[in-house]
């Protein structure tokens, strides 16, 4: 069976800092992959899809980026960290289109 | 494009009482709907789909949606909850070929014994 792993749980960063969250699936292979943020008290933002490895859309423009170095890797990153960027961050996958989405287990990210 | 209205941001409801949340979408084209729930600090858990066929679509943990495509509406409903239903739920919806999903602003459900 298909599983994802999402890591690290949590993580409190500086401003400033640098910031590298995982995402890997396991068990099938050319995945949809998916980054959504989800503010406190507010529904689901999406942040970044990927078709295939190195091809990434960017739905909003912001301060995080993502890559897909490998077929079921999906990494969100940025340079440099502002307040606005804490949230509950999560990953998802789904097996092709219009098929549901299924989801990590999420990182929470408090910047102080 | 299309949208997802969440008409109830929190619902209250006794533990055994039956609960229904309701969703409706907006879009021109066909649809493909799906209802998630998230426990506290953990991701989403898909409930049930709506791809094609029967408009009755039954889910895990006891609920199910019904489609109805006249009132873009997919609410959810279960007869009778437990305390264990205490959770946030998502209707969402997708039109596009990539499968990206428009979700819903949420509705907190709160069981009490």
């Amino acid at each position: 069976s298909q599983t994802i792993h999402q890591w690290p749980a949590t993580l409190v960063q500086p401003v400033g800092s640098p910031l590298s969250l995982e995402c890997t699936v396991e068990g099938t292979s050319n995945p949809n992959l998916y980054w959504y943020r989800q503010a406190a008290g507010r529904g689901l933002q999406l942040l970044f899809y990927s078709i295939g490895i190195g091809q990434i859309s960017s739905e909003v423009p912001q301060n995080l980026s993502a890559s897909r170095p490998q077929d079921r890797q999906f990494i969100l990153s940025s340079k440099k960290l502002l307040l606005s960027d804490s949230g509950f961050y999560l990953c998802a996958w789904s097996p092709g289109l219009n098929q549901p989405q299924h989801f990590g287990d999420g990182t929470r990210l408090s910047i102080l | 494009a299309q949208s997802v209205t969440q008409l109830d941001s929190q619902v209250p409801v006794f533990e055994e009482a039956p609960v229904e949340l309701r969703c409706n979408y907006s879009s021109s084209v066909s649809v493909y709907l799906f209802w998630y729930v998230q426990y506290p600090n953990q991701g989403l858990q898909l409930l049930l789909k709506y791809l094609s066929g029967s408009t009755l679509v039954k889910g895990i943990n006891g609920f199910e949606a019904e489609f109805n495509k006249s009132q873009t509406s997919f609410h959810l409903r279960k007869p009778s909850v437990h305390i264990s239903d205490t959770a946030e739920y998502f209707c969402a919806v997708t039109t596009d070929s990539w499968g990206k999903l428009q979700f819903g602003a949420g509705t907190q459900v709160v069981v009490t014994p």
